[in-house]
């Protein structure tokens, strides 16, 4: 059985550029959940997919959209880069809409200068 | 709204000492209550969770956590810490029915001395 991976590792950006990060989920699971974790902070919610669908959206503008494909992998897009952008960025897949456990990825750090 | 706080930023403890990790949230149903371990560099692992039923939980790692709802806390314990358990540990609580919508707290770094 695959775990969630992501891609890719590192990332550096300069502001106002625009950047795709990439999550498979695990085999089985058709949710997909985005989290961003500042340095010294908890991850915090950006939004979930679910059969392809956004099932729920944090406190985050709209430059930072999203999508899933059919074989349930996931891609967050964020636009014009903001320093504050700079963060370690995760997904989590989960099983149905309602998953009761989520299983993480290793993350993929942005650093926007 | 809801919300998890981990009053405690840094804790260090001698390896074979106990240690308690605290945890409060705040949450407007019967909350999902979870505890994850983060090594450097890695993802989230899950050590344990609870939704109901018996309020003292036990996970992976020698871990366990006791469910306090008139106190509105989810505190994870070990008996005994062990040098591989140095890492950043976060509460999260989340609605029953997604847990992939969870709300984090701030994490507890977790120092472990010989």
């Amino acid at each position: 059985e695959t775990g969630v991976t992501q891609s890719p590792t590192h990332l550096i950006k300069t502001r106002g550029q625009q950047v795709t990060l990439r999550c498979s989920s695990q085999s089985g699971h058709n949710t997909v959940s985005w989290y961003q974790q500042a340095l010294g902070q908890g991850p915090q919610f950006i939004f979930q997919y679910y059969r392809e669908e956004e099932n729920g959206r944090g406190n985050f503008p709209p430059r930072f959209s999203g999508l899933q494909f059919p074989n349930y992998s996931s891609e967050l897009n964020v636009n014009a880069l903001e320093l504050d952008d700079s963060a370690l960025y995760l997904c989590a897949s989960s099983s149905g809409g309602n998953g009761n456990e989520q299983f993480f990825g290793p993350g993929t750090r942005l650093t926007v200068l | 709204a809801q919300s998890v706080t981990q009053p405690d930023i840094h804790i260090t403890v001698s390896e074979g000492a106990s240690l308690e990790l605290r945890c409060n949230y705040s949450y407007g149903a019967t909350p999902y209550l979870f505890w994850y371990v983060q090594s450097p560099g890695q993802g989230l692992q899950l050590l344990l969770k609870y939704f109901s039923g018996d309020t003292l939980v036990q996970g992976i790692k020698g871990f366990e956590a006791e469910f306090k709802r008139s106190q509105s806390s989810f505190n994870l314990r070990k008996p005994s810490v062990h040098w591989s358990d140095a890492a950043e540990y976060f509460c999260a609580v989340g609605p029953p029915t997604n847990a992939g919508k969870s709300t984090f707290g701030d994490g507890t770094t977790l120092t472990v001395k010989p």
